[in-house]
């Protein structure tokens, strides 16, 4: 099994520029979640999704879009980026009811 | 706000010595968890306790929770240069459907 894939590894913008970022998994997980990671911030919950069809926000969903047409994939939209989104992106995913959950390798953003 | 807030934000020991990074939260949960995060990597999951247990073992991992001090902790034992890392406590308040994640602890362990 491949996990959960983050497509791109990097990407610089410029200010206003859209943008999505990818993720996919392969085991068939109901729950994926998005997170940014800042120096000394720790992983803060952007969305998350409970299943296909069903999304909601975390804790700094501004900025943001998601959506889940699949149970596969959970991609991540930056509508107008700004440089305070410079962060590390991390997507997860778990099995409802099982606990623990599997992360991507992440996705480096640089807005200049 | 962060659910999960660990202590030591720092921690530096000699190999084979123990290390013990505390967690505490804010509201109630269903389980907590325990996530390792090498230099540049994604997070790697170590271990889950709920919150009708007080304490698991995993290998040389051993973690504790106190519900009514809404705290945990994990303990390494006989550290190696490899457990190197950020450790991250996350809790799944009571919904269950996403997990909040604390700042972390640094842990540096040298040969």
């Amino acid at each position: 099994n491949a996990g959960v894939t983050q497509t791109p590894k990097f990407q610089v913008l410029k200010t206003g520029q859209s943008m999505t970022l990818q993720c996919a998994q392969d085991m068939n997980h109901e729950y994926m979640s998005w997170y940014r990671q800042d120096p000394g911030m720790g992983l803060r919950l952007i969305h998350y999704s409970v299943g296909a069809g069903i999304t909601d926000q975390g804790e700094v969903p501004n900025g943001y879009n998601v959506s889940r047409s699949t149970t596969e994939d959970f991609p991540l939209r930056l509508l107008s980026a700004a440089p305070s989104q410079t962060s590390v992106y991390f997507c997860a995913s778990s099995q409802r009811d099982r606990g623990g959950y599997t992360f991507g390798s992440g996705t480096r953003l640089t807005v200049v | 706000s962060q659910q999960g807030e660990e202590d030591p934000q720092a921690l530096s020991i000699q190999e084979g010595e123990n290390a013990t990074m505390n967690c505490s939260y804010k509201t109630s949960i269903n389980n907590l968890q325990w996530y390792r995060q090498n230099s540049g990597r994604g997070l790697v999951h170590l271990i889950l306790i709920r919150s009708n247990e007080r304490e698991k073992h995993s290998g040389r991992l051993r973690v504790t929770l106190d519900t009514s001090k809404k705290s945990s902790s994990l303990l390494i034992t006989a550290s190696r240069a490899a457990d190197t890392a950020s450790y991250f406590c996350a809790t799944d308040g009571q919904a269950g459907t996403a997990l909040i994640f604390g700042k972390g602890t640094t842990l540096s362990v040298s040969s």
